[in-house]
């Protein structure tokens, strides 16, 4: 979608190294997520974030920390990056009024 | 908390018949439910939502869905599928008493439409 944007799509990285996944939004909204896709497990929620600074732990979070501070960019950081983290990471938006997110395009992490 | 189960990992189906997607969700006093579809290497995209009202929800694509509270169900069907339909779709559920979303999802349903 336009208004949010994921970076970067692809990235191979080493175990035990840091890395951090930017995504940005251009609609405003109060509401970011961040999620990970696994085959068989779905979605699952990783942190989100109901405004600026203010960041909570979703399902599964060990590993990985977030930080917002700024309205239209949210960062996802694994502090030590390891294989069990290969996976494809969605970032989404909402706004209050309950109409479902807007989901950014993805970026497939690749830790060897 | 919240759950979603998609019983069916995979569906095949022919061409122009109909398919219809199952979905039950852990029971709740008031849930907002939604369907998304993903095609390959895309992020999820909204086809449907329930939150009040009418029990039958139309959506994109000429997919639509019923909530049954009783069944704890929020199926997707459609009539007439396209080669096109051939996606991922997630059924996913927010409890309509936590104030915002926070969407839980189901492992996904692949929908397979050959010739």
């Amino acid at each position: 979608d336009a208004g949010i944007t994921q970076s970067p799509r692809h990235k191979v990285t080493e175990t035990g190294t840091p890395v951090t996944l930017r995504c940005h939004q251009t609609e405003n909204h109060r509401y970011m997520y961040w999620y990970r896709q696994d085959p068989g497990h779905g979605l699952r929620l990783i942190h989100y974030s109901y405004g600026v600074k203010d960041t909570d732990k979703g399902e599964v979070s060990d590993g990985y920390s977030v930080s917002r501070s700024k309205t239209e960019d949210f960062l996802l950081t694994l502090e030590s990056a390891t294989s069990s983290q290969t996976s494809v990471y969605f970032c989404a938006i909402s706004n209050r009024d309950i109409q479902g997110y807007t989901f950014g395009s993805g970026t497939r992490l690749t830790v060897v | 908390a919240q759950s979603v189960t998609q019983l069916d990992s995979q569906v095949p189906v022919f061409e122009e018949a109909p398919v219809e997607l199952r979905c039950n969700y852990s029971s709740s006093v008031s849930v907002y439910l939604f369907w998304y579809v993903q095609y390959p290497n895309q992020g999820l995209q909204l086809l449907l939502k329930y939150l009040s009202g009418s029990t039958l929800v139309k959506g994109i694509n000429g997919f639509e869905a019923e909530f049954n509270k009783s069944q704890t169900s929020f199926h997707l069907r459609k009539p007439s599928v396209h080669i096109s339909d051939t996606a991922e779709y997630f059924c996913a559920v927010s409890d309509g008493n936590t104030g915002f979303q926070k969407l839980v999802f189901g492992t996904g349903t692949r929908l397979l439409v050959s010739p």
